[in-house]
């Protein structure tokens, strides 16, 4: 069975500083990774995915990830935090053949003015 | 704007009450998904469906659920006889027929309150 850590479960930086949210993850195989963000009573939206390709991925609102195969890691990043960042983020890993995703349990991000 | 949809977006019920959820997918999107999110967690895989057919279903999905996509587009959701403990936020979500595109897009989700 495949499935993702996070390993903070909030996370404050100051607005302007840079964000760091940690993930690892475990896979028998090749794994499909993603991050997705959820403001407060908003849906989910994805914010980038790793799916075998560059192991450097870039996703909307600057931010990034890098799938790290010798760490098992795919953490987010971005250089400059704003105030609209803050919300709940979701490390997750699909499951190969239905893609049915396996979420982390959450990363609350809070921005200080 | 063309995304999923869920109806309603809130419902409030006592315990022992059935419930109906519907959802609509991106109208080209062949599979579609339903997650429950409780409070501080991240979503939970309930069911799975490729056009008309139930493919998977979590054990979290108890005999008191049931789900259905009778014509490979909407779906609806429905608890039976519910309890305190089906709390949660019900999400629905919808993917291309694109092989292995993986990417999900999610509606606002339907907030379950059971008192």
């Amino acid at each position: 069975a495949q499935s993702v850590t996070q390993l903070d479960s909030h996370v404050s930086v100051s607005e302007g500083t840079p964000v760091l949210l940690r993930c690892n993850y475990s896979s028998s195989y090749s794994p499909s990774l993603f991050w997705y963000v959820q403001h407060p009573n908003k849906g989910l939206q994805l914010l980038l995915k790793y799916t075998s390709a560059a192991t450097l991925v870039k996703g909307i609102n600057g931010f990034e990830a890098e799938f790290k195969k010798s760490e098992t890691s795919f953490h987010l990043t971005k250089p400059s935090a704003h105030m609209s960042d803050a919300a709940e983020y979701f490390c997750v890993v699909a499951n190969f053949g239905n893609e049915k995703l396996t979420f982390g349990t959450g990363t609350r991000l809070t921005i200080i003015p | 704007d063309t995304g999923v949809s869920q109806d309603p977006r809130h419902k409030i019920t006592k315990r022992g009450q059935n419930v109906t959820f519907r959802c609509d997918p991106i109208s080209e999107h062949n599979r579609l998904y339903w997650y429950r999110q409780t409070l501080g967690q991240g979503p939970e895989f309930l069911t799975y469906f490729q056009n008309e057919a139930q493919l998977e279903k979590s054990r979290l999905l108890s005999d008191r659920f049931s789900a259905e996509r009778p014509k490979g587009s909407f779906s609806t959701l429905e608890i039976q006889r519910t309890e305190q403990g089906d709390s949660a936020m019900y999400l629905c979500a919808s993917s291309s027929p694109e092989w292995r595109s993986y990417e999900q897009y999610f509606g606002p989700g339907t907030r379950l309150t059971v008192t």
